[in-house]
């Protein structure tokens, strides 16, 4: 049973260019988390995503961000126009069911701006 | 809204030597989640835990509820275990499910 899968593992941008980061939960899993991790900073929530909807995406920025987990093929984080400030790393996380505690990461996307 | 306090924020060590990282929250929880992120690496879940105390090789965690506290701890402690730890509790989201808020960290340095 393959963990969560997120690719690519290293992205770089140049500023203005637009960012898709891939995630692929565990088997059996349909609750996806976006995650970020800023430089010298915490875990941050992004947004939590059921197949094709999105639950709360209350710690995504309103600009620029988006997020979808469609029917087929794994979670997509898209960032357009990024900018410096976006290098960070981001992580995945997926989930079997609603409300359930357990948590599993993937290896996360380090994006770097330049 | 949970609020997630870890301490120390950064530990060095001498290998062998035994090691506590302290977590504290603020709100009511239905578990604790211990990560382990080495540098530059994904993060590995060390343990969930809603009471007591688990144990997993040289990692003991333990929690009490009533004090909203938790431990993490290595015993034996050994290079390969230098990484940063961070605690992280659920919050709950609109939709019923949880996010989880994450500690800062604590970067632990074990010294050959």
């Amino acid at each position: 049973n393959a963990g969560v899968m997120q690719n690519p593992r290293h992205l770089v941008r140049r500023r203005g260019q637009e960012a898709r980061l891939r995630c692929s939960p565990m088997k059996g899993h349909s609750h996806v988390y976006w995650y970020r991790q800023l430089p010298e900073e915490g875990l941050k929530f992004m947004v939590y995503l059921q197949k094709e909807n999105i639950i709360d995406e209350s710690g995504m920025p309103k600009e620029r961000f988006s997020a979808e987990f469609p029917k087929e093929g794994p979670s997509i984080l898209r960032i357009q126009q990024v900018v410096r400030g976006d290098s960070a790393a981001y992580f995945c996380a997926s989930s079997p069911t609603r409300g359930s505690p357990e948590a599993f990461f993937g290896q996360g996307t380090r994006l770097t701006v330049v | 809204k949970n609020e997630v306090e870890q301490s120390p924020q950064n530990l060095t060590a001498q290998e062998g030597e035994f090691i506590t990282i302290n977590c504290s929250y603020s709100v009511g929880i239905s578990a604790l989640h211990w990560l382990q992120q080495h540098p530059g690496g994904g993060i590995v879940s060390l343990f969930m835990l809603s009471s007591g105390k688990k144990k997993h090789g040289r990692l003991i965690a333990t929690i009490n509820i009533q004090e909203k506290h938790s431990s993490l701890h290595i015993t034996a402690s050994h290079p390969r275990d230098s990484a940063v730890y961070i605690c992280a509790v659920p919050n709950l989201l609109q939709g019923g499910s949880e996010k989880l808020v994450f500690g800062k960290g604590t970067k632990l340095t074990v010294n050959p």
